[in-house]
């Protein structure tokens, strides 16, 4: 069954340091991606996505995302966080065959930003 | 305007009890959605409807039910309640269904539910 993995569960950092979060897919087809976040107590929001054309993404509040097909994957980064990026972020993944619309999405990696 | 609306927002009731969560959305959307984020914040599609008709039914038990009114309304319906019900529902919508269109999915602020 297709899956989408985040590595990182939890992850710590202060102000100011760099953000890299993991996302891998298992789907060998085309793809859409995602990175969706989810503030406390507060729903979903569309960070950026990928459909097609420049793997490189940018998407809103300074984060980034890239397509690397070779390795499955669509990293999220941020060159430099704030705290107030504190929040739950998803990776999620439409793939081509068969598909009726669905997301699939990864277990979600908690993110907490130390002023 | 909130583009995908849900109700109530919180919701706490006895096992056993029969409730229901709303949703509408302002997207001129084809396709709705609910989605379930458990405890662990894990999210999973539960149903997805295109135009008032059901597309996708994930394994759901039986005492879910979905409503689709029309195609800018998605409700939810629970019957007898159990204690692992307990998570937040998400409504969610997108222009439509088909194939692989590229279409991003907005969601709802989630309606978080608590049966005791």
């Amino acid at each position: 069954a297709q899956s989408v993995s985040q590595h990182n569960h939890h992850v710590i950092l202060s102000e100011a340091a760099s953000l890299e979060l993991g996302c891998n897919y298992s789907y060998g087809g085309t793809v859409n991606l995602f990175w969706y976040v989810q503030y406390p107590g507060q729903h979903l929001q569309l960070l950026l996505k990928y459909f097609s054309g420049d793997p490189l993404v940018k998407g809103i509040k300074g984060f980034e995302a890239e397509f690397i097909k070779s390795k499955f994957s669509f990293n999220l980064r941020k060159p430099s966080v704030q705290w107030s990026d504190t929040a739950e972020y998803f990776c999620a993944v439409k793939h081509g065959s068969g598909n009726t619309g669905k997301l699939i999405f990864g277990q979600g990696t908690t993110l907490q930003v130390k002023p | 305007d909130t583009a995908v609306s849900q109700t109530p927002k919180y919701l706490v009731t006895q096992m056993g009890n029969d409730k229901s969560i709303k949703c509408e959305q302002n997207l001129g959307h084809d396709t709705m959605y609910w989605y379930k984020q458990d405890s662990k914040k894990f999210l999973k599609i539960m149903f997805s409807y295109n135009n008032k008709e059901l597309i996708i039914n994930e394994t759901v038990p039986n005492r879910f039910s979905p409503k689709s009114p029309d195609k800018a309304h998605l409700n939810l319906h629970i019957n007898s309640l159990e204690l692992g019900d307990s998570a937040v529902y998400f409504c969610a919508s997108s222009q439509s269904w088909e194939g692989f269109s590229g279409n991003t999915i907005y969601f709802g602020e989630g309606s978080w539910l608590t049966v005791v």
